[in-house]
């Protein structure tokens, strides 16, 4: 079992549209949560931390839910400038303190 | 400027040729990474080091090899280079808590 597993996708979605991801850890001891944006053929870059209590930037709420191991990522009004492929991340600060990225959901949004 | 180099940024190469790839960070961490990006597979850790002295194996170390030449520079070798090997490779540096930042990734083609 992959230690961190996220629903491929493509995710179609029209302007507009809210749309949530899911990604599912294996590791109860994960410390540290966090979604990465992809865009094509570029590097990952942070989009944000996911904190136990749950945060929100803007049209972006992410939220830990550690009973069932996973974390969410919910994106409201889509913009046509939100395609891209999201990446979960997950650290158990143990051992070499690594982060382990998911394979991502591709996410387009359609005019 | 950037605060995570990569040079080059895309590289076509034969079957068997030795190839370096090459990372630099402004940004003063002591951890450095290199990751291989495969469609479908996600990111895959291939080598990491805490510090000038560390040097860890990841998930797939077989036919690369690292250097750590200063805090600032990790480079990754590819001493006989084959097709399965072609990839989108990153580095990444690591700040805290666990957040990672990418170059702009290294394109490579092994023909």
């Amino acid at each position: 079992r992959k230690e961190v597993e996220q629903d491929p996708g493509p995710f179609n979605v029209p302007e507009g549209a809210t749309v949530a991801f899911n990604c599912t850890y294996s590791n109860s001891a994960s410390q540290s949560f966090f979604w990465y944006r992809q865009d094509c053929r570029k590097e990952p870059k942070l989009l944000m931390s996911v904190y136990s209590s749950g945060n929100e930037d803007g049209r972006f709420t992410a939220q830990l839910n550690r009973a069932s191991q996973y974390i969410s990522l919910l994106i409201r009004d889509s913009k046509l400038s939100d395609s891209a492929t999201y990446l979960c991340a997950v650290n158990w600060e143990t051992g070499a303190n690594n982060l382990f990225f998911g394979t991502g959901t591709r996410l387009t949004v359609i005019p | 400027d950037a605060d995570v180099t990569q040079t080059p940024r895309n590289r076509i190469t034969k079957t068997g040729k030795r190839i370096m790839l090459e990372c630099s960070q402004t940004k003063g961490h002591d951890r450095m990474y290199w990751y291989r990006q495969d469609p479908g597979l996600g990111l895959r850790l291939i080598y990491y080091s805490f510090d000038v002295k560390d040097i860890n194996k990841g998930e797939i170390s077989d036919g690369y090899s690292v250097s750590r030449q200063a805090q600032a520079k990790f480079s990754l070798s590819l001493e006989s280079a084959i097709p399965n090997q072609t990839a989108l490779y990153f580095c990444a540096t690591m700040g805290g808590p666990a957040e990672q930042f990418f170059g702009p990734g290294t394109r490579l083609t092994v023909l």
